[in-house]
């Protein structure tokens, strides 16, 4: 089983649109949790953390059941600049060392 | 403007070929890191370094190396042991002891084998 595991997608929307991701996680001493948004080509950048209690940015909703184990983003009236690729990032300790675990990414396509 | 610079954008191997890719950052992080993407996948960590003079070994460290002489630079060389190097390349860096370690990452070289 993976570490980090995202639907790969591809997410086919159109303009308008709410949309949601999903990723799950294995190591239940995971202490941090982050999705970033990636361009073709491009490098990654951070869209948002998540906290335990969920939080907001806009648009734009994270929330991590720690329960469960998964992490959700939700992206509501979407735009056709939110097509991108979304990365769901992990951080755990693995002996002293902070490690940050990524997914394999999860495509969104925004239609006109 | 403070940032991490990657070069080339673009970069060729010939079969046998070390190659090195270049990182530098002005943030003033003590935390550097190489990570490496194929098409459709995630990042993996080659290497990555948290101080001056010091690095540790990723998950897929077999076939490159680094250094680490100075705290702006963390340069990776990928040798000829590397049998299947291409890929996208991306370089970043994190403050040492952040609780959310955010981080910055540079724009990414594309390695191709000739």
């Amino acid at each position: 089983r993976k570490e980090v595991e995202q639907d790969p997608g591809p997410f086919n929307v159109p303009e308008g649109a709410t949309v949601a991701f999903n990723c799950t996680y294995s190591n239940s001493a995971s202490q941090s949790f982050f999705w970033y948004r990636q361009d073709c080509r491009k490098e990654p950048k951070l869209l948002m953390s998540v906290y335990s209690s969920g939080n907001e940015d806009g648009r734009f909703t994270a929330q991590l059941n720690r329960a469960s184990q998964y992490i959700s983003l939700l992206i509501r009236d979407s735009k056709l600049s939110d097509s991108a690729t979304y990365l769901c990032v992990v951080n755990s300790y693995s002996g002293s060392a902070r490690q940050l675990t990524f997914g394999s990414g999860t495509q969104l396509t925004v239609l006109p | 403007d403070g940032g991490i610079t990657q070069s080339p954008k673009y970069l060729f191997r010939k079969e046998g070929q070390n190659v090195t890719l270049s990182c530098e950052q002005n943030l003033n992080h003590d935390a550097m890191y190489w990570y490496r993407q194929d098409p459709g996948q995630g990042l993996r960590l080659i290497y990555y370094s948290q101080i001056v003079n010091d690095f540790q070994k990723g998950d897929i460290a077999e076939g490159y190396s680094v250094s680490r002489e100075k705290k702006e630079s963390f340069p990776l060389t990928v040798t000829s042991a590397q049998k299947n190097p291409t890929a996208f390349y991306l370089c970043a860096s994190s403050e040492r002891e952040a609780t959310n370690e955010k981080l910055f990452f540079g724009s990414g070289t594309q390695l191709s084998v000739l």
